[in-house]
């Protein structure tokens, strides 16, 4: 199947740092790509749609100012997570979205990034 | 919009034993139907999907689910479990249009015990 990388796994900073998190579609091409908000216990909730070449469409409550998307290539998807704060402590998920568009096309998601920001 | 509920935070079964993990799920039409499972240091993997057509879907890992409209749901069986089943499991729901966005449930926890 299709295998989508994230990097780091995990990072700690410090408050008022920013943050870079990868997404690579490995074996595909993506012209779309997910970020997702994983809390302890809690389910996965979308932040932001991005595709390739264009601005990201951002979920309601996520500010876009703090968390800058890029998605400058069909393989490459970048969540920056600009002057992080203790409350943006979480695990980040990115999805690749691998479809032709004719069907629902089915998301393959990366291993996901586990932020601490001290 | 759609939303998902899975009543049972955490299950604990037997290895070897039948395993139905809940969902029930809530939009005007049928949407599409996942569920996905979550395992530490991986990413999700999709374990079966409904869009339309045979109610009864089978999955990867022997895993199967069955959509009841009537009851709005979609529940995630399997037979026999095995200890390396032991994950986090999620339902998901996306609107039957276009190629809409996942809405996830609150996922269901599954320990195997020997």
């Amino acid at each position: 199947g299709a295998v989508v990388s994230q990097h780091p796994s995990w990072v700690i900073c410090k408050s008022g740092t920013s943050v870079k998190i990868e997404c690579r579609s490995l074996d595909f091409q993506a012209t779309t790509m997910f970020w997702y908000r994983q809390f302890p216990k809690q389910s996965l909730m979308l932040m932001a749609t991005s595709n390739e070449g264009s601005k990201a469409t951002y979920e309601q409550g996520v500010e876009k100012d703090k968390f800058l998307i890029n998605h400058a290539s069909l393989t490459l998807s970048t969540l920056t997570v600009t002057s992080a704060h203790p409350e943006d402590s979480s695990f980040y998920i990115c999805s690749a979205d691998a479809g032709q568009g004719l069907t629902y096309n089915e998301q393959f998601f990366g291993p996901g990034t586990r932020l601490t920001v001290l | 919009a759609q939303s998902v509920t899975q009543p049972d935070i955490h299950i604990t079964v037997s290895e070897g034993a039948s395993l139905e993990l809940r969902c029930n799920y809530s939009y005007g039409a049928t949407p599409y139907l996942f569920w996905y499972v979550q395992s530490p240091g991986q990413g999700l993997q999709l374990l079966l999907k409904y869009f339309s057509g045979d109610t009864l879907v089978q999955g990867i890992k022997g895993f199967e689910a069955e959509f009841k409209r009537s009851q709005s749901s979609f529940n995630l069986r399997k037979p026999s479990v095995h200890w390396s089943d032991a994950a986090e499991y999620f339902c998901a729901v996306a609107a039957n249009f276009g190629n809409e966005k996942l809405t996830f449930g609150t996922g269901t926890r599954l320990t195997i015990i020997p």
